[in-house]
């Protein structure tokens, strides 16, 4: 069964950093390309960032692209999302999600998230 | 202000039909499948219509999907109180530097 487990949300100051991670089961991460996707208070989904299964293309929306690194490691089979210079609009629930082969493949299992709550 | 729109808001009595659309552009939903997820707080977003008819395993067969142009639709036959939440679309966007777009959300009410 495809699990998909984040964990690293906390309250935290603007300015601040932070690193999500997401632990994969059932499947082989460097399989498939792997998404975050974020839901603030009251607002709908925002996609914010993909990594191909082969890391060789990364790709990031505007609101986050210079401030948000996503990396992965295959042997811990975990995907990750480093936060940098928080702002008070990353304040969200933050869901991994595991994409298709190619890019532009599915997003077909997501985690329950984790939330980020960024405030002074 | 997503660049794929949905209404804000559906509604319909159990067995009715309704019907959800997704609207956007010819970089978009005009040249990619579009794919369809339901949301309830506190679960995991669930895939419900993907490759913009296909429905997964354990969908049941009232849930239909179609595309047509830059619009596309998800419709649910014989609602039930069950369906009710969040409902997403989202596409593949060939001309924009993040390429992954969601629409704005649905929500569905069973009344």
């Amino acid at each position: 069964e495809v699990l998909l487990v984040e964990s690293g949300g906390v309250v935290i100051q603007p300015g601040g950093s932070l690193r999500l991670s997401c632990a994969a089961s059932g499947f082989t991460l460097p399989d498939y390309s792997m998404h975050w996707v974020r839901q603030g208070p009251v607002k709908g989904l925002e996609w914010i960032s993909l990594m191909s299964r082969d890391g060789d293309m990364i790709f990031y929306a505007d609101s986050v692209r210079g401030r948000f690194t996503i990396s992965r490691d295959n042997s811990k089979n975990s995907l990750y999302l480093q936060m940098n210079s928080l702002r008070v609009e990353d304040t969200a629930l933050y869901y991994c999600a595991k994409g298709g082969e190619g890019v532009s493949g599915v997003i077909d299992r997501w985690g329950q998230g984790t939330l980020v709550t960024v405030s002074s | 202000q997503s660049v794929v729109s949905q209404p804000p808001s559906a509604s319909g009595t159990p067995g009715q039909r309704v019907t959800i659309s997704c609207s956007g552009t010819s970089s978009n939903i005009g040249s990619n499948y579009v794919n369809w997820y339901k949301l309830l707080p506190g679960t995991a977003p669930k895939l419900v219509i993907h490759s913009d008819y296909q429905r997964p395993s354990g969908v049941p067969d009232r849930f239909s999907g179609s595309r047509s142009g830059t619009s596309a639709s998800l419709a649910i036959s014989g609602l039930q109180s069950e369906d009710e939440g969040d409902y997403y679309c989202a596409v593949w966007d060939d001309s924009l530097t993040g390429p992954w777009v969601f629409g704005g959300g649905t929500k569905l009410t069973v009344l």
